[in-house]
């Protein structure tokens, strides 16, 4: 099993929808958690950290479910802008300090 | 958010050449910048994490003689792909950590002939 996973999608949704993407990762240790986005041929940016309380930045929300071991980004009034692919990123350790894990991605393709 | 640039950002080489890929905080400092590769279609891979004075850290299944990793100063890493083959044609991307959040360079594509 995969340290973290997604469904890779794509999602293929019109503008003006909601659309929402899970993410589970298997170490039940891991502390910190993110999504990320990526461009297509970019480097990933940080879209938002994902807090125990669940937190919401403008039409994003990400939820943390830390019994089930997922973690949630839900897009409300999707833009053409935010095509593109969502990453999840789980903090884990090895030898020389913490490490991002990422998830395979989420692809998603908001259409006029 | 702090900057991080990688050279060159494509780069297209012959079998069996080497090819060095240079990533550089430019406003703050990194002790500790990791490297990552990723093939189409798929997520980013650790490769190693390189630590400012010292060996860096390879994670398994990376050959630490093929991916030469050299972080001699707190704002440059270097990744040299030696005896580059065509199945190490692949997106490299570094990064650099301050506090807890890491911040990525904008990626080197490279194609091995």
């Amino acid at each position: 099993r995969k340290e973290v996973e997604q469904d890779p999608g794509p999602f293929n949704v019109p503008e003006g929808a909601t659309v929402a993407f899970n993410c589970t990762y298997s170490n039940s240790a891991s502390q910190s958690f993110f999504w990320y986005r990526q461009d297509c041929r970019k480097e990933p940016k940080l879209l938002m950290s994902v807090y125990s309380s669940g937190n919401e930045d403008g039409r994003f929300t990400a939820q943390l479910n830390r019994a089930s071991q997922y973690i949630s980004l839900l897009i409300r009034d999707s833009k053409l802008s935010d095509s593109a692919t969502y990453l999840c990123v789980v903090i884990g350790f090895n030898n020389a300090g913490n490490m991002l894990t990422f998830g395979g991605g989420t692809r998603l393709m908001v259409k006029p | 958010g702090a900057v991080v640039s990688q050279h060159p950002s494509w780069v297209i080489c012959k079998s069996g050449t080497s090819v060095k890929i240079e990533c550089r905080s430019l406003d703050f400092q990194a002790t500790t910048m990791f490297w990552y590769r990723q093939f189409p279609k798929q997520s980013l891979m650790l490769m190693a994490t390189s630590n400012e004075g010292s060996k860096a850290t390879y994670e398994q299944g990376v050959e630490k003689d093929k991916f030469l990793i050299n972080h001699a100063s707190l704002t440059l890493s270097t990744l040299t792909v030696t005896s580059a083959h065509p199945e190490d044609s692949s997106f490299y991307i570094c990064s650099g950590r301050l506090y807890n959040e890491q911040f990525f360079g904008p990626g080197t594509r490279l194609t091995v002939l």
